[in-house]
């Protein structure tokens, strides 16, 4: 399968504990981006990356988020001092800016903070 | 600030009738993404649309944009118990980034 893999799938956890989710994108796509989409809503945008730069972050982000992306492949999302607040689905896509830019979705990282 | 506007939010209909949802936006759209998702899992592209009064058609899906790329719609003939799902539409909206904003969706249900 060579699309867009999220690590884990489900998480759950208590408040005030650190969870940190992996997306794998597609080979040779040099963005990636991360959405946070809760229940009954479309995604939010939280952040991007165009290989191991991140250049632009959302408001959505606070100080307890943090993405990394360090080799411009795979990247890593991580909430500090989880909130209740924070429980949404996570989404990762990637893209390869052509003539046009698609954006291919990963299946998400569910999380439940308790 | 962008933002989208899709309706209805709902749609519960029976197998054999049509439909269409819409997507409005206050700016002008660079480009145009509709997605179907389906519970526990990631949006899946259905089509771009990137041209003012474009139409794309995608078997029973048609996808129209409006001249002055403000607007989209999706209609679907004939449904089908198999296209209940979110369906989402999302735009960019100029600068380099390619960051989507996204509709709050539309989620339908085909009763057989």
């Amino acid at each position: 399968d060579t699309g867009v893999s999220q690590d884990p799938r489900h998480k759950i956890t208590k408040r005030g504990q650190n969870v940190t989710f992996r997306c794998d994108p597609i080979s040779e796509h040099n963005r990636l981006y991360w959405y946070r989409q809760t229940l009954g809503q479309g995604p939010e945008f939280l952040t991007y990356f165009q290989n191991e730069a991140q250049l632009e972050k959302s408001r959505l982000l606070s100080d307890r988020f943090s993405a990394e992306r360090p080799k411009g492949s795979f990247s890593t999302l991580e909430i500090q001092r989880t909130e209740q607040g924070d429980s949404a689905m996570y989404l990762c896509a990637s893209s390869i800016v052509v003539v046009q830019e698609t954006q291919y979705f990963g299946p998400g990282t569910r999380l439940l903070v308790l | 600030t962008q933002l989208l506007e899709q309706s209805p939010q709902f749609l519960s209909i029976q197998e054999g009738e049509n439909l269409t949802v819409y997507c409005n936006s206050s700016s002008v759209f660079s480009s145009l993404q509709w997605y179907r998702q389906e519970p526990g899992e990631g949006p899946v592209l259905l089509v771009t649309v990137v041209t003012g009064g474009e139409v794309k058609k995608l078997k029973r899906l048609t996808f129209q944009f409006g001249d002055a790329r403000k607007d989209s719609s999706l209609h679907i003939t004939a449904a089908q118990p198999g296209d209940t799902g979110l369906y989402l539409c999302a735009g960019t909206f100029g600068g380099n980034t390619g960051k989507l904003i996204f509709g709050q969706g539309t989620t339908l249900q085909v009763k057989p």
